[in-house]
């Protein structure tokens, strides 16, 4: 069954502070791997978009890895601003029995001053 | 540049009442499509349409009718409310149904009581 499982499901950190966001996916065959940020109250947004060829791409203080023999990537940030507190969705899209997109639920996250 | 505009907001409906939810892009995107969003889980495909005067079910479509008589507008209508179908919804568009890069609205938020 192709599935998407995020962790953790919420996450608290201090201003300034790092994090990292998990993502496994059991999709196969892979196209590719987005992570989308969803603040509240609004719709997601696209934030990068991961290919089986890449391993690493940044945009900003959001570094996203991919590992497509062990499945997982992961989102990091840096240096957390208060307007990081979102939920950040996982979305792996595949070409199994017909183009699929699967969403992860997201992980939480909260950013305090 | 609007992107995807989706209507109402917020929505009180009691059960066996029906309404729509109205959904526009002005991107020229080919791909449109509707989505429920329910705690801990990730996004669901409720119907989706690959262009004007084509629509296809999703992986949650009972109770849920939509039609796609322009490539601007994709209404979502629910036929008889049920409160199973209290969630938050999402229109997205696509430019096509291969790209994976979705737009959503800022979402609808149902109760049916």
């Amino acid at each position: 069954k192709n599935q998407v499982e995020q962790s953790p499901q919420s996450l608290i950190i201090l201003e300034g502070k790092n994090c990292t966001l998990q993502c496994n996916y059991t999709v196969s065959p892979f196209s590719n791997l987005r992570w989308y940020k969803q603040d509240t109250g609004r719709g997601p947004v696209s934030l990068t978009i991961m290919t089986f060829s890449e391993n690493t791409k940044s945009n900003g203080r959001y570094t996203a890895t991919l590992d497509a023999d062990t499945k997982q990537s992961s989102l990091h940030i840096t240096a957390s601003q208060l307007s990081d507190s979102a939920s950040y969705i996982c979305v792996v899209s595949g070409n199994t029995g017909g183009f699929k997109t699967i969403f992860g639920a997201g992980t939480r996250l909260f950013v305090k001053a | 540049n609007a992107g995807v505009t989706q209507t109402p907001k917020f929505q009180v409906l009691k059960t066996g009442q029906s309404m729509t939810l109205q959904c526009a892009q002005d991107m020229n995107h080919e791909y449109m499509s509707w989505y429920r969003q329910d705690p801990g889980m990730g996004l669901r495909l409720i119907h989706y349409s690959v262009g004007a005067g084509i629509t296809d079910q999703g992986e949650v479509p009972n109770g849920y009718n939509v039609s796609r008589s322009t490539t601007e507008d994709f209404p979502l209508r629910l036929l008889s409310a049920a409160p199973s179908q209290t969630s938050v919804y999402f229109c997205a568009s696509n430019f096509y149904r291969g790209d994976t890069e979705a737009f959503f609205g800022q979402g609808t938020r149902l109760t049916v009581v």
